[in-house]
């Protein structure tokens, strides 16, 4: 019973394509987040959205943009993908109040690969 | 803004070794802080945290204790394992209002234990 799953876990794809990354959470969480990982391991938060709603937008590039169609899911689409877009991208979630509201549980990671 | 500095890797200890993974941080307030572990291939998890002054963090024989005075935030492990090898990440949280609650990490430190 996987608690916060993303597909593909890998993904490769041309410069210029449009794709997408699906993200799912089964916690009950109301706080979902995205992230990237560059390949020196650099985390860094792109979005997250709480009960479907943007709460933070890290000037991404507007070609990003993600979807939460209910509460347990958090979609990211890319348009006309660029070599720098490579990279680990992360999903996480977090609970609403309660003493683990400040802690959050990420997702296996989607490898995505521009040639 | 909010930074976090962390020791560079990568960290090659032998088992059993007695580990410390150093971490400051910078930001206004009083945030939280914690420590993730990304073992090859997975996400993020989180190891522990401390969400206030003096406290320690404690798991799987990890420690960390939030020092405001030298803003730190060491990890320290008393005897590694083979199977602690993997990258940690030092991260601070603050609450920017209402459901905004953002982590903001370091690079990253990759701690590999020979037998």
């Amino acid at each position: 019973d996987t608690a916060v799953s993303q597909t593909p876990k890998y993904l490769v794809t041309q410069m210029g394509n449009d794709k997408s990354i699906k993200c799912e959470q089964n916690l009950g969480h109301d706080t979902m987040y995205w992230y990237k990982q560059d390949s020196k391991k650099f985390l860094k938060i792109m979005f997250s959205y709480n009960n479907k709603e943007l709460i933070i937008n890290e000037t991404v590039p507007n070609r990003f943009s993600p979807k939460s169609p209910d509460k347990a899911h958090l979609n990211l689409h890319i348009n006309s993908l660029e070599l720098g877009d490579s990279a680990v991208y992360f999903c996480a979630s977090s609970p609403p109040q309660g003493p683990r509201f400040n802690e959050q549980f990420f997702g296996p990671g989607t490898r995505l690969t521009v040639l | 803004g909010n930074s976090v500095t962390q020791m560079e890797g990568p960290v090659t200890l032998s088992e059993e070794a007695f580990l410390t993974i150093n971490c400051t941080y910078t930001a206004t307030g009083y945030p939280s802080l914690f420590w993730y572990v990304q073992y090859p291939g997975e996400g993020l998890q989180l190891l522990l945290k401390a969400t206030k002054a003096d406290d320690k963090g404690s798991n799987k024989g990890f420690e960390a204790t939030y020092r405001k005075e030298t803003t730190s935030f060491h990890l320290e492990k008393g005897s590694v394992q083979v199977s602690d090898s993997a990258v940690y990440f030092c991260a601070l949280g603050r609450n920017s209002g209402g459901s905004n609650y953002k982590l903001t990490f370091g690079k990253g430190t990759l701690l590999t234990v020979n037998p």
